[in-house]
């Protein structure tokens, strides 16, 4: 069964780079059918897709956040992880990894499916 | 880019059926698929509805998803409520660029 589990620090100052990394277990990050993904969560609030990215490194990002977010892969690691540079309080948030399939009808993309348990980062000096 | 707008909230009696809207603002509903997450309070997302009306394996044949292309919307339809079924619900597709959008969310309030 695939597990997503989410590490980093819990607490990074304003206008720092938050760090994490998503460690898969269970199946292969370098499988062709799928892409990875980070979505956030403030507290109390909805759900915010950050970016996407496949094992040969190709990437999607929330154009909102584009100019501060780097996604990256390993797959000796099976690993990918996300940086966010320049934080403030707003990047307070639950931060959720998880897999995003493709339709084997007509190949657009479907799912977010399984997500990790989620870590909080809390922005504050 | 466009955006999904559903009902801050709703509220139905055990047994009755509930139905959540997600309106898009701009762009085909039917250009990219339509999923629905459940969330309940301390957990991480689940999927209910995957391509506009799909079932993962686990998920009971009481809830269901749809598409209208005339008020270009997609429903979750949730039959036979139960008070495990109070949560937030969330619908989430993609624009053209595959860039993956989410709805606000809708707590659902089974009393």
């Amino acid at each position: 069964q695939l597990q997503l589990q989410e590490s980093g620090p819990g607490l990074v100052k304003p206008s720092e780079t938050l760090s994490l990394t998503c460690t898969v277990s269970g199946g292969s990050i370098s499988s062709s059918s799928y892409y990875w993904g980070w979505i956030r969560q403030p507290p109390g609030k909805g759900l915010e897709w950050i970016g996407s990215i496949y094992y040969s490194g190709s990437t999607y990002y929330n154009p909102s956040l584009k100019s501060r977010v780097t996604i990256s892969v390993d797959t000796s690691k099976n690993q990918f992880s996300l940086k966010l540079s320049s934080v403030t309080a707003a990047d307070t948030a639950v931060y959720y990894c998880a897999r995003r399939g493709y339709s084997g009808y007509d190949f657009r993309p479907n799912w977010f499916d399984p997500w990790g348990q989620g870590t909080l980062v809390t922005v504050s000096s | 880019n466009f955006m999904l707008t559903q009902p801050h909230s709703v509220s139905e009696s055990p047994g009755k059926t509930v139905t959540i809207s997600c309106t898009r603002s701009s762009g085909s509903i039917a250009s990219n698929y339509v999923q629905w997450y459940q969330q309940r309070p301390g957990s991480a997302p689940t999927t209910v509805i995957y391509e506009d009306n799909q079932r993962p394996s686990g998920v009971p044949d009481r809830f269901s998803g749809s598409i209208d292309s005339s008020s270009n919307s997609a429903s979750l339809t949730i039959s036979g409520l139960k008070t495990e079924d109070e949560a937030d619900y969330y619908c989430q597709s993609y624009d053209s660029s595959n860039h993956a959008v989410f709805g606000g969310g809708t707590k659902l309030t089974v009393l």
